[in-house]
């Protein structure tokens, strides 16, 4: 099993649409995790990062499942500046990262 | 608010040749990282640096990459002797910051590195 998986995607939705993105990891000893966004060719931005069960910010839910070992990332009412590409991020025993292959979204007018 | 910054942003060499990609953390971060990312490929952790060593690196950092905090706000990448595959986008990264957390990466702009 991979560190980390995420769904191959690409998703296009409408805007004001819901969509959710799931993520699997296979350390079952990490603490913390990571949703990044990337742009094409820019650098990785922090989204949202999850400790517990899960992390909200406005259109922006992340859930945390121990028990099978998966985030995923909601967000809600998509608008055009969403489309991007999300990156899961787990870290690993010490100071190592593992980057999921990431998900692409367009939100579509 | 503070930024990772990275220089230089594009960077041509010819195999063989030896190339320093440079990076000025977050000043009060303690932890530094560098990732590269292949086209069309995902970002792949290359080294992380703390207390002016190396904690830990992937396979992909072998004996032709080094690190170095020369100064105390300097962080950088050295490739000894660049190979084709060495091409991609290197990105640095800092981490260490008291309210976010230890583990919370910021990271810079990226310097493309082109091997001909």
């Amino acid at each position: 099993r991979k560190e980390v998986e995420q769904d191959p995607g690409p998703f296009n939705v409408p805007e004001g649409a819901t969509v959710a993105f799931n993520c699997t990891y296979s350390n079952s000893a990490s603490q913390s995790f990571f949703w990044y966004r990337q742009d094409c060719r820019k650098e990785p931005k922090l989204l949202m990062s999850v400790y517990s069960s899960g992390n909200e910010d406005g259109r922006f839910t992340a859930q945390l499942n121990r028990a099978s070992q998966y985030i995923s990332l909601l967000i809600r009412d998509s608008k055009l500046s969403d489309s991007a590409t999300y990156l899961c991020v787990v870290p690993q025993a010490g100071n190592q990262f593992y980057f999921g292959t990431g998900t692409s979204l367009t939100v579509i007018p | 608010e503070p930024e990772v910054t990275q220089t230089p942003s594009h960077q041509v060499t010819q195999m063989g040749q030896e190339v320093i990609l440079r990076c000025v953390p977050i000043s009060n971060h303690l932890y530094f990282y560098w990732y590269r990312q292949i086209l069309g490929q995902k970002v792949e952790f290359l080294v992380s640096f703390y207390n002016n060593e190396i904690s830990e690196k992937s396979e992909i950092f072998d004996d032709q990459f080094s690190v170095e905090r020369p100064d105390g706000s300097n962080f950088t990448l050295k490739i000894r002797s660049t190979k084709l595959e060495d091409s991609a986008m290197y990105f640095c990264a800092s981490s260490g910051d008291r309210q976010a957390g230890p583990d919370t990466q910021y990271f810079g702009p990226g310097t493309r590195l082109t091997v001909l």
